[in-house]
């Protein structure tokens, strides 16, 4: 079974703080996700990535960066955590192939900026 | 891009009665369709996909269906039970595309 895991389930942080989330998947997936869940609103996608060193911007990415220098790891960076940014947020990982994959998703980090 | 509509956005059921969730997708070229469901505190996890060259696919008490020509794919569950209970997201993508694009979410209650 595929297992990805998030660091924390839940931060608290300052605003203005720098702040990484990261994400390990032990499958040896192609494909990492960054998404954001707020109620009513879904998975919205911040960042993705298809290989080490390779990042596209997805949907909402002002304000986040990202950084996959290992094929496990992707790490996820609030460059200065503002109080608009608390939410959950959920990695994915999938296989990088000619058709459709599904995700596999941890468990998710509840983050709150005060 | 491609734009993905979910409804309802809640429902709820009685124990042993169907629920049925429904998808609209707008990129004709999208040929992957996954379902999700997503309980309290945990990552949605997949519970059945569909992709364009099929037109159903059923698992137990979960069923999906696929109409190209309209653009939209609904899920069926069947005699339902109070585990169903969750969020489910359905999702559309398209060829080596990698991301999916994402409906609302439905959040599904079952009454016991």
């Amino acid at each position: 079974d595929v297992k990805v895991t998030q660091s924390s389930r839940y931060l608290v942080k300052r605003t203005g703080e720098k702040v990484f989330l990261e994400c390990v998947q032990d499958m040896d997936h192609e494909n990492m996700f960054w998404y954001r869940q707020d109620p009513g609103l879904g998975l919205r996608l911040i960042y993705f990535s298809y290989d080490v060193k390779m990042k596209e911007k997805g949907d909402i990415p002002e304000g986040y960066s990202v950084s996959r220098e290992k094929k496990e790891r992707f790490s996820l960076i609030l460059e200065s955590a503002s109080t608009n940014q608390t939410s959950m947020y959920l990695c994915a990982s999938s296989l990088y192939g000619v058709a459709g994959q599904p995700q596999h998703f941890g468990d998710g980090t509840r983050l709150s900026i005060l | 891009g491609e734009n993905v509509e979910q409804h309802p956005s809640t429902l709820s059921v009685q124990e042993g009665d169907s629920a049925v969730i429904k998808c609209t997708y707008s990129d004709s070229a999208s040929n992957y369709f996954p379902w999700y469901k997503q309980e309290l505190g945990k990552g949605p996890q997949l519970i059945i996909d569909i992709r364009s060259n099929v037109g159903e696919k059923k698992d137990q008490r979960i069923a999906v269906t696929l109409n190209k020509t309209a653009k939209h794919f609904s899920l069926h569950i069947t005699e339902t039970q109070p585990e169903d209970s969750a969020v489910y997201f359905c999702a559309a993508s398209k060829n080596n595309a990698g991301k999916s694009t994402f409906g609302d979410g439905t959040t599904l209650t079952v009454k016991p």
